[in-house]
């Protein structure tokens, strides 16, 4: 499985925006980009993906560098449940083994 | 309510016995998957199913075993526990291609 680095812990205030980080160096052209995050004692949850373009939905924006090495997980205004582990993922998008494989992702504090 | 839905919520049962977790993928979902999360290991993926089928496997114990029905809700069985089988175990069910993936709140199994 290709590989994602992520910082370990960022810290935010609320209602400013957040840019979390993810490499990717050795991305294949099939594979997927995924964000999903967990909130303690839940299970994870699905944020964005996206595989060329940037993406934008109501939950946050997927800003992917155009070489596809690194991408960057916006969210615009952080609020206090914004307070999770952000996974960043690579999913291979050929055929139907779609497992995806966690790393430590990053913890996201926001400050009041 | 995510769509899907995992039984029991909360599981305490005693070293070397026996135990089944329950999961029903989102509807129209053909993919299930299993993850453990332990402190120590983060999500770590099981197992997959697609359609009935075992797609992909990851560091499932010889000791769990898993299967997706007809109805296409899938069953965990983990035989011979130890305590170091206690942790959060998590089902998710995805569309066959690209899409995100659902998981459920998870069972919390605690082997005494």
């Amino acid at each position: 499985d290709a590989k994602t680095t992520q910082p370990n812990s960022m810290e935010s205030n609320e209602e400013e925006p957040v840019h979390l980080p993810c490499n990717h160096s050795t991305i294949s052209g099939t594979d997927y980009i995924h964000w999903y995050r967990q909130l303690p004692s839940q299970g994870p949850e699905y944020v964005i993906h996206g595989l060329t373009s940037n993406v934008n939905n109501r939950m946050a924006s997927l800003a992917i560098a155009e070489d596809r090495k690194s991408s960057t997980l916006i969210l615009h205004r952080a609020t206090l449940r914004d307070a999770a582990v952000y996974y960043c993922i690579l999913r291979d998008g050929r055929g139907s083994n779609y497992k995806l494989t966690f790393g430590k992702g990053t913890l996201l504090t926001v400050n009041p | 309510d995510s769509g899907v839905t995992q039984t029991p919520k909360h599981l305490i049962t005693a070293t070397g016995q026996r135990v089944t977790l329950r999961c029903s993928p989102r509807s129209g979902d053909l993919s299930v998957y299993w993850y453990q999360q332990s402190l120590d290991q983060g999500l770590q993926f099981l197992i997959q199913y697609y359609n009935g089928e075992e797609r992909a496997k990851g560091n499932i114990l010889e000791r769990f075993s898993a299967q997706q029905f007809p109805d296409l809700h899938s069953e965990l069985n983990l035989s011979s526990l130890e305590l170091g089988d206690s942790a959060l175990y998590f089902c998710a069910s995805s569309l066959p291609w690209e899409g995100g993936y659902t998981f459920g709140s998870g069972t919390r199994l605690t082997v005494v």
